[in-house]
């Protein structure tokens, strides 16, 4: 079955380090693979997002790329900030036909930055 | 204007009670899902429905039963509520079966 693989968190850094949360997965073809964030008290938002190998996602300054040949998709960030103290999960979605369509979470990884 | 909007958002209640929780989306979308996020805040995929056609049904209880009267709304009934229930609700949607999923704030319910 699919199932994805997040380091354990939770992840504490001080303001304006180098974020990695790794995610790696396990899927049969070529799977989607989305991060969301959850900050506290609130829903899941989308944070980025990509289809296809070596697709790049970004957005807010943290970016992950798609690969196939490790089967991961790491999340990073140059410089985090106090606001970025999240839960982030790492996703995916099989490439279905017409079975629906469902996302298999990772255990998601906490982040604590301190000023 | 909220995209995906959940009540309650909280739900405190007892033992064996029956409960529903309500999700609607102004987005246009044909796929709607509930997920539920445990303690751990481990998050799995309970039901999914797509132009209110059952699609997934992933191994839960038939204590939990999905509504879906139109197709911007998908309704959560749970009877006879056990103390494992407990846990965040979480409804999204999306434009398509394979499309991006779009979550709502989700709904804390507490079985005492």
């Amino acid at each position: 079955g699919n199932s994805v693989t997040q380091m354990e968190g939770p992840v504490t850094l001080s303001e304006e380090a180098f974020l990695t949360i790794n995610c790696t997965y396990t899927a049969t073809g070529y799977p989607s693979l989305f991060w969301y964030v959850q900050y506290p008290g609130e829903g899941l938002q989308l944070l980025l997002k990509a289809t296809k190998a070596d697709d790049k996602g970004s957005n807010k300054g943290f970016e992950a790329t798609y690969r196939k040949e490790t089967t991961s998709f790491h999340l990073e960030k140059g410089s985090v900030q106090v606001s970025d103290s999240a839960v982030y999960f790492c996703a995916l979605t099989p490439i279905l036909t017409g079975g629906g369509n469902k996302l298999t979470f990772g255990t998601g990884t906490q982040l604590k930055v301190e000023l | 204007d909220t995209a995906v909007s959940q009540t309650p958002k909280y739900l405190v209640t007892q033992m064996g009670n029956d409960k529903s929780i309500k999700c609607e989306q102004n987005l246009g979308h044909d796929t709607m899902y509930w997920y539920k996020q445990d303690s751990k805040k481990f998050l799995k995929i309970m039901f999914s429905y797509n132009n209110k056609e059952l699609i997934i049904n992933e191994t839960v209880p038939n204590r939990f039963s999905p509504k879906s009267p139109d197709k911007a709304h998908l309704n959560l009934h749970i009877n006879s509520l056990e103390l494992g229930d407990s846990a965040v609700y979480f409804c999204a949607s999306s434009q398509g079966l394979e499309d991006t999923q779009y979550f709502g704030p989700g709904t804390r319910l507490t079985v005492l």
